[in-house]
């Protein structure tokens, strides 16, 4: 994902509707992604990582899919309710010799319409 | 178990002032990072901790400077503040270094430099 600073995209959904959140990065080394919910005024909310050597990862209500050919991380939430309303950042990490930091993108503003 | 807990939540300091900021991190977790977050950049790794040592640093100026102690709680201080360093300071902590190793991020300190 981007580190840098850009206006913040954003995603609006009805409630009930599915979602689907992309991110780019860049770093061909990553080989764990995480996304984080980040909600007014919290700190960033883990909601599901996936390893490189995976394309597919489920938990509830949350689905993250890797594209390593093209760089590419989505996550998909099934049934939005209004309290997935927030920002929603991915990340990536990975290295040869520990915990490297994390890079994150930009983030995406999703906001559910009642 | 309780989560990352950050102190204060709120600081209002003047330019040229120094500033120390406190993170306990989840219990059983060695491993500590501080992140930056402003709207014009996005979320910055600072520096990242294990077992007292700062394992990595990010590119922040030495105004920047942190430490670990030895039940993993970690501080971090800015000195002679500017303008700019107005932002919500996180602090992540994880069981080890393992890139998989997930971080969780506590609530953050909101600092605000007049």
């Amino acid at each position: 994902g981007e580190s840098v600073g850009l206006h913040l995209p954003t995603l609006s959904v009805q409630e009930g509707d599915n979602s689907i959140i992309n991110c780019a990065y860049s770093n061909s080394a990553s080989d764990y992604f995480i996304w984080y919910k980040q909600e007014s005024g919290k700190g960033p909310q883990f909601i599901i990582d996936i390893r490189s050597n995976m394309d597919k990862r489920q938990g509830q209500r949350v689905t993250v899919l890797l594209n390593k050919t093209v760089k590419h991380l989505s996550l998909q939430i099934a049934a939005t309710q209004p309290g997935d309303s927030a920002v929603y950042f991915c990340a990536e990490t990975g290295s040869n010799f520990g915990n490297e930091k994390l890079t994150f993108g930009t983030g995406t503003r999703l906001t559910i319409i009642p | 178990k309780a989560g990352v807990t950050q102190t204060p939540r709120y600081l209002i300091k003047t330019r040229g002032q120094q500033v120390t900021l406190s993170c306990s991190p989840i219990s059983g977790h060695r491993s500590v990072s501080w992140y930056q977050q402003t709207p014009g950049q996005g979320l910055q790794f600072l520096f990242e901790y294990f077992s007292e040592t700062q394992r990595n640093k990010g590119n922040f100026p030495g105004r920047f400077s942190g430490r670990q102690f030895s039940n993993s709680r970690s501080e971090m201080n800015v000195s002679t503040l500017e303008l700019g360093d107005s932002a919500l300071y996180l602090c992540a902590s994880s069981l080890g270094r393992l890139s998989t190793d997930t971080q969780y991020f506590g609530p953050g300190t909101r600092l605000t430099v007049l």
